[in-house]
């Protein structure tokens, strides 16, 4: 089945800096990627996804890139400010129609 | 719009009683889809239903069941509960299929086992 590795488990950056966190999955077959933000004692919410007939997407200072070939996905945060710290999943849909979840991230943004 | 609810918030229960969660999702969805969350293990997919009938399943003993009602509104319940089974579980609606369209989750129920 389906397996989706993500790292780091925990990234520092300077807040302005960028943020780089990358997921690999095993399903060739995965068609659609959403990256979920989850701030604590709240719920996941979605920031981005990405679709396998996309190669990029990018919504103001977030973007995902996807390599289909390499079966690999990273979500970008640029100009990071402290409201972006948060933990960070990624998650894939394999070929059952189920979404596999990253272990998630943990980003802390230092002033 | 009224986002997805979870009640209750916290729960703690002895080991070896049962418990029932609810979630009402976002009126017009019908796909909910249930998770728990730990510190060491993150999210884990307990089960997806769609229009009353369950469309997918995670790797969860047989003690974790849900259902779905006409309503779309869902409740899991989890027997015999472990100490293991302490965790946050969350509730998400979709549209449809959560594994292809934007999931929106409830605050979860803290569950404490004693």
């Amino acid at each position: 089945g389906e397996n989706v590795e993500q790292h780091p488990s925990t990234l520092s950056v300077q807040e302005g800096d960028s943020a780089v966190i990358k997921c690999t999955y095993s399903d060739s077959a995965s068609n659609y990627f959403p990256w979920y933000k989850q701030e604590l004692g709240k719920g996941p919410q979605l920031i981005i996804d990405i679709r396998s007939n996309v190669g990029e997407k990018k919504d103001q200072r977030i973007a995902v890139t996807l390599n289909k070939t390499a079966k690999h996905f990273s979500l970008h945060i640029t100009e990071t400010q402290p409201e972006d710290s948060a933990v960070y999943f990624c998650a894939a849909k394999d070929s059952n129609y189920q979404l596999i979840w990253g272990a998630g991230t943990k980003l802390i943004i230092k002033p | 719009k009224a986002g997805v609810t979870q009640t209750p918030r916290y729960l703690i229960k002895t080991r070896g009683q049962q418990v029932t969660l609810s979630c009402s999702p976002i009126s017009g969805h019908r796909s909910v889809s249930w998770y728990q969350q730990t510190p060491g293990q993150g999210l884990q997919f307990l089960f997806e239903y769609f229009s009353e009938t369950q469309r997918n399943k995670g790797n969860f003993p047989g003690r974790f069941s849900g259902r779905q009602f006409s309503n779309s509104r869902s409740e899991m319940n989890v027997s015999t509960l472990e100490l293991g089974d302490s965790a946050l579980y969350l509730c998400a609606s979709s549209w449809d299929r959560a594994a292809s369209y934007e999931q929106y989750f409830g605050p979860g129920t803290r569950l404490t086992v004693t």
